[in-house]
């Protein structure tokens, strides 16, 4: 099994959908959890941390199942910016991040 | 605020050749190093990573090394460039090994 399993897409949705991505990781003893953005050809940056409780940045919500060991991030209202892949990050053995695959979004006019 | 910088942006190289791709921080003591590369299509791959001056950590065999010389400058190298060490390598920088890192622009890499 991988240490962190995303689904790779790509999800194909229209302005304004709500789309949600999902994210395994193997590691039950992981404590930071993290989802990045990478536009094509571009590196990766920082989305938003993801807290035990949940947490919110304006259309951005991200949660923390940590009994079924996943990750979510949900994108309302999508914005044809949004479209670019989207990289979920755990820290695994050693405390070192693992990236994800990624997942390719694409928001069609 | 802190800040990375990594050059050159875009490099082609013959095989056989050798290299050497720069990074550094600034705003930051004792930063964590890492050097990825991600071949097209694919996802990131931990090449090296370094806690502090002097200190690497190799995730992968290959024909590639790494060096820090100073605390916040981390350098990639080869002697020998192969058709594989094709990709786009980032640097990136994180306070520990736990939070988020912070990557440079990237050096796309082709070799002819």
């Amino acid at each position: 099994r991988k240490e962190v399993e995303q689904d790779p897409g790509p999800f194909n949705v229209p302005e304004g959908a709500t789309v949600a991505f999902n994210c395994t990781y193997s590691n039950s003893a992981s404590q930071s959890f993290f989802w990045y953005r990478q536009d094509c050809r571009k590196e990766p940056k920082l989305l938003m941390s993801v807290y035990s409780s949940g947490n919110e940045d304006g259309r951005f919500t991200a949660q923390l199942n940590r009994a079924s060991q996943y990750i979510s991030l949900l994108i309302r209202d999508s914005k044809l910016s949004d479209s670019a892949t989207y990289l979920c990050v755990v820290n695994g053995q050693g405390g070192k991040l693992i990236f994800g695959q990624g997942t390719e979004l694409s928001v069609k006019p | 605020s802190q800040t990375i910088h990594q050059w050159p942006a875009t490099l082609v190289q013959p095989v056989g050749s050798p290299l050497s791709l720069e990074c550094t921080v600034e705003g930051t003591s004792n930063p964590n190093l890492y050097w990825y590369r991600q071949a097209a299509g694919r996802g990131l791959q931990l090449l090296f990573y370094s806690v502090g001056i002097g200190q690497i950590s190799s995730e992968v065999p290959q024909n590639l090394s790494a060096s820090r010389p100073q605390d916040r400058q981390f350098i990639l190298s080869s002697k020998k460039l192969l058709l594989s060490d094709s990709g786009f390598y980032l640097c990136a920088w994180s306070g520990d090994r736990a939070q988020p890192q912070h990557f440079g622009d990237g050096t796309r890499l082709s070799i002819l």
